[in-house]
């Protein structure tokens, strides 16, 4: 069961911007440890998408964003493309950092 | 070029043994955490636990321990997952990842392990 809350589905228009939330609790998010988000379009392994709660990595285009704040941290697509239909999910740390946890997913669905 | 190469599906009947194994390059092997995540057909994904290669630490999900092992063969650059007893239950995919201060940034292309009567 896991203890980072996502909404099941956003969608949007292309162009369009959408962000993602990733409730936690004062025991990983807001004890202060990193979000990290992942993409994975349906059928393949899933891809890093954001680090350390906002910085991407190297080829990851500058639509994607990343912050965090208190017991939450967000996920936004700006000019939301097609090619962005995918289920996206969040990660932190479970009160140590050896016991990662993954949020609930959010499918990302393009209009 | 950093990779993890995953061994391939399985088709197995319950209480039948398994173990399937990740192969890592284009990297120290040793220095880096490697993670095993479950995703059940059309679920998220769950964290199963972790090895460090380097000394064969592990540390397990509270909801995995007992129920699979992880082990590692540094000379060959792999590390493993397996089961003693499979149940239906187990049917899922399996990725490996390698786990750094910036998450986990190479996955493996998942191992199909399906349990049926």
């Amino acid at each position: 069961q896991s203890v980072l809350t996502q909404p099941p589905s956003v969608s949007g228009a292309p162009g369009q911007r959408v962000t993602i939330s990733c409730t936690g609790s004062s025991s990983n998010i807001g004890a202060g440890y990193n979000v990290h988000w992942y993409q994975q379009i349906p059928g393949t392994a899933p891809k890093l998408l954001i680090y350390g709660n906002d910085n991407r990595p190297s080829g990851v285009p500058d639509r994607f964003s990343g912050s965090r704040s208190g017991t939450s941290a967000s996920l936004a697509i700006s000019g939301l493309q097609a090619e962005d239909e995918a289920d996206y999910y969040c990660q932190s740390y479970g009160g140590r950092l050896s016991d990662s946890v993954f949020g609930t997913g959010t499918r990302v669905t393009v209009l | 070029e950093v990779q993890l190469v995953q061994s391939g599906a399985e088709v197995k009947k319950p209480g039948e043994s398994l173990k399937i194994s990740c192969q890592g390059s284009g990297y120290s092997f040793t220095s880096n955490w490697i993670g095993w995540v479950r995703q059940r057909p059309g679920r998220g994904l769950e964290w199963m636990g972790m090895i460090f290669p380097g000394d064969s630490d592990t540390t397990y999900s509270p909801s995995f321990q007992g129920q699979v092992t992880m082990s590692v063969d540094g000379s060959i650059n792999t590390a493993y997952l397996q089961w003693s007893s499979l149940e239906a239950s187990d049917t899922a995919m399996y990725y490996c990842a390698r786990q750094t201060s910036r998450g986990w940034d190479n996955w493996g292309q998942g191992t199909l392990v399906a349990v049926s009567s």
